[in-house]
C-alpha cells in the first residue's frame, strides 16, 4: 500500500527537550512538506523540501529543523527553543511540479509538559 | 500573512440541505485551489480542485465555483449527509512552487 506513515500517532515530552518526529512515504514523491495545525489557524508551513539534500523554511519555521538525506524520509525536530510546541503536526508529499495534490499522513499529536 | 481568508469558522447544516464554504484570495499569481476534507484525528485529503481556466467543477455533490476577477472560491455540498460533517480547508499554489496555502477551515456540522 503506497502512502505516507507518520510515527509516533502521540508523543509526550517534557519541556526543554529536543524531540524528533518521523515522515516516512513510498509515493516516489520528490516533495515533501511538514505542517503544524492548531485549532482556529489552519495548516502552517514548518518546512519544505522539494530535492533530496534540499529544504526551504516555511512560514512558521522557528524552533524547528528537518533533514532530507534520503527521498522517502524528512523527520522534523521540535527544539527547545520553540516556545508552543503543542500541537498536531502534519507531514505531507506531493509530485514536485505538475499535479499539486498533497497526500497527508496520520499526524502526530505532540505534548509537551 | 495570511493569504486565503476561509469563511465561515463553522456551519451547522441540516441533513439534505446545502452546504456552502467560501474562500477568498490574493495573489493573483495562483492557480491551484484545492479543497481537503479532514476528520478528527486524521490527515486531510483532497476531495476537489479547481483550475482557473474554468468557473465550476463538480463531483458528484460536490461543487467548487470560482470567480476569479473577484479572487473568489466556494464549495457547494449538496444533499449534505451526517458522513460529510468534517472540516473542511480550501487551499491555494501556483506552478513553479507547489507548496499549498491554507485557510483556516471550517468546522461543518450535518445533524438529522
Amino acid at each position: 500500500d503506497g502512502g505516507i506513515t507518520q510515527s509516533p500517532k502521540y508523543l509526550f515530552r517534557k519541556e526543554g527537550q529536543n524531540v524528533t518526529l518521523s515522515c516516512e512515504q513510498n509515493l516516489n514523491h520528490d516533495a515533501m512538506y511538514w505542517y503544524r495545525q492548531d485549532p482556529g489557524q489552519g495548516l502552517r508551513l514548518i518546512y519544505y523540501s522539494q530535492i533530496v539534500n534540499d529544504f526551504q523554511k516555511g512560514d512558521i519555521a522557528e524552533g524547528y529543523s528537518v533533514s532530507r538525506e534520503k527521498k522517502e524520509s524528512f523527520p522534523l525536530t521540535v527544539t527547545s527553543a520553540q516556545k508552543n510546541p503543542t500541537a498536531f503536526y502534519l507531514c505531507a508529499s506531493s509530485i514536485f511540479q505538475g499535479d499539486t495534490e498533497a497526500f497527508f499522513g496520520q499526524g502526530t499529536r505532540l505534548t509537551v509538559v | 500573512q495570511q493569504q486565503v481568508k476561509q469563511s465561515p469558522q463553522s456551519l451547522i447544516v441540516q441533513k439534505g440541505g446545502i452546504s456552502i464554504i467560501n474562500c477568498a484570495y490574493e495573489n493573483t499569481a495562483f492557480d491551484y485551489f484545492p479543497w481537503y476534507q479532514q476528520f478528527p484525528g486524521k490527515g486531510p485529503a483532497l476531495l476537489i480542485a479547481i483550475r482557473p481556466d474554468v468557473s465550476e467543477k463538480k463531483e458528484g455533490r460536490f461543487t467548487i465555483s470560482f470567480n476569479k476577477s473577484a479572487k473568489q472560491f466556494s464549495l457547494h455540498i449538496m444533499d449534505s449527509q451526517p458522513g460529510d460533517s468534517a472540516t473542511y480547508f480550501c487551499a491555494a499554489s501556483f506552478f513553479g512552487n507547489e507548496k499549498l496555502t491554507f485557510g483556516t477551515g471550517t468546522r461543518l456540522t450535518i445533524i438529522p
